[in-house]
């Protein structure tokens, strides 16, 4: 089954604790995406990875990390949790780029205290 | 800034019945449109997508319409069944150097029986 799997789902976390979340793709897709979701403001993209080791900042990247050393993986780093990035979590793929459609996984809430 | 926005926030209608939701855009150069629906708890699902070369497009129970002259977007369901129920939101993608894929922020659909 094609899929986006990110882990985990749910985590509450102290500000200032580094924590990563993990994202698997199982479509050998290129284009891969951290997207946040906050209410009324609609997705915003944190960062992307057009293919292996070319990754790029979007719309929201402060206090962000990213990496994409293999092309089914692409984790999210935060290296130094805030309040502020108290939000849900999605990872997203697509064959090549933005004018297709995405694959989205189900999302990770974070809380941080 | 450029925005996505959707005309209502809900929309309820009798299961059998159609539902039209609509979303209105600003960016005058996108050229990629796009619907998802998000069910509780989960991540957005595509549903069908539209380029700006296209007035309509039709998929299984479902049109776009894409209305260039006044930025308007629309997504029309037929025969509205309870598994419909969702968050559904527009996207559109500003072409150029710099892509841009701009998301609204929703319409809750709720299938009355």
């Amino acid at each position: 089954e094609a899929q986006v799997t990110q882990n985990p789902r749910y985590l509450i976390t102290v500000t200032g604790k580094k924590l990563t979340v993990t994202c698997s793709q199982n479509m050998n897709h290129e284009y891969m995406s951290w997207y946040r979701q906050d209410p009324g403001l609609g997705l915003r993209q944190i960062y992307y990875s057009m293919n292996v080791e070319v990754t790029d900042k979007g719309d929201v990247p402060e206090g962000y990390k990213v990496s994409r050393k293999e092309k089914r993986n692409f984790p999210l780093i935060l290296e130094s949790p805030s309040p502020n990035q108290t939000s849900l979590y999605f990872c997203a793929s697509s064959f090549k780029g933005l004018d297709q459609p995405q694959h989205f996984g189900d999302g990770t809430r974070l809380s941080i205290l | 800034g450029e925005s996505v926005g959707l005309h209502l926030p809900t929309l309820s209608v009798q299961e059998g019945d159609n539902s039209i939701i609509n979303c209105a855009y600003s960016n005058s150069a996108s050229d990629y449109f796009i619907w998802y629906k998000q069910e509780s708890g989960k991540g957005p699902q595509f549903i069908i997508d539209i380029r700006s070369n296209m007035d309509k497009r039709q998929g299984q129970r479902v049109t776009v319409l894409l209305n260039k002259t006044v930025k308007h977007l629309s997504l029309q369901i037929a025969a509205t069944q309870p598994g419909d129920s969702a968050v559904y939101f527009c996207a559109d993608l500003r072409r150029g150097s710099a892509r841009q894929l701009t998301f609204g922020s929703g319409t809750q659909l709720t299938v009355l029986p």
